[in-house]
């Protein structure tokens, strides 16, 4: 059993949806992450919440729209996908950045695609 | 810049078979190195870590590395592969990022086939 929660598990939309990926985690820890990855990839960082603030956007494209309402809670909005977004989101935390020590724990990903 | 670099995309072995998966970095300080493994379907699951306190490190399953700094490798071994063991395994350094923080980076994956 994963200690992160995604959902949903899996999500197909359109171009001109706007859809929301959510993530919760209950171990206290203070740094959330989300992920791209792709098939037979790995996996590539997006953004990064430190202690509810954004701490990293890896230059990612506006359609996608991060949102750390608490320290348990990550959402990530989407909105005028391309079909090249289709790929597994993967939500990760950490019990802070620190100094990278500490490993991270995944959930088991959103696989969405986009029509 | 830190870095790690799997060697073979892909690794087959019978079942039975000693299991060794290879991870060479580069880092110009002491790193702090990982071993994930995905199962298909599934997010990351991390195996085992190095933070420079042993340099034979055990992890879940089986599975061990060990870190030598003189050919800057940390490989994955387990002694006898089991079917269940097929998946795709990621080594990872944490990496300074621009902005100051520290994050990990991972490596390319190498796919774990494991033959009855």
């Amino acid at each position: 059993d994963t200690e992160v929660t995604q959902t949903p598990k899996h999500l197909v939309m359109g171009m001109t949806n706007k859809k929301s990926l959510k993530c919760e985690q209950h171990m206290g820890h203070r740094a959330m992450y989300w992920y791209k990855q792709k098939a037979k990839k790995p996996p590539e960082l997006m953004f990064v919440y430190s202690y509810e603030k954004l701490s990293i956007n890896e230059s990612v494209p506006s359609r996608f729209s991060p949102e750390c309402p608490n320290s348990s809670l990550l959402n990530l909005h989407l909105h005028a996908l391309q079909p090249e977004d289709s790929a597994l989101y993967l939500c990760a935390s950490s019990p802070s950045e620190g100094r990278g020590q500490s490993p991270l724990h995944f959930g088991n990903g959103t696989r969405l695609t986009v029509t | 810049a830190q870095s790690v670099t799997q060697l073979g995309s892909h690794v087959s072995v019978s079942e039975g078979a000693l299991v060794l998966l290879r991870c060479n970095y580069s880092s110009s300080v002491p790193p702090y190195l990982f071993w994930y493994v995905q199962y298909p379907n599934q997010g990351l699951q991390l195996l085992l870590k190095y933070t420079s306190a042993a340099t034979l490190v055990k992890g879940i399953n089986g599975f061990e590395a060990e870190f030598k700094k003189s050919e800057t490798s940390f490989h994955l071994t387990k002694p006898s592969a089991h079917m269940s063991d097929a998946a795709e395994y990621f080594c990872a350094v944490t990496i300074t990022h621009s902005g100051g923080s520290y994050i990990p980076t991972f490596g390319r994956g190498t796919s774990l086939i494991v033959h009855p």
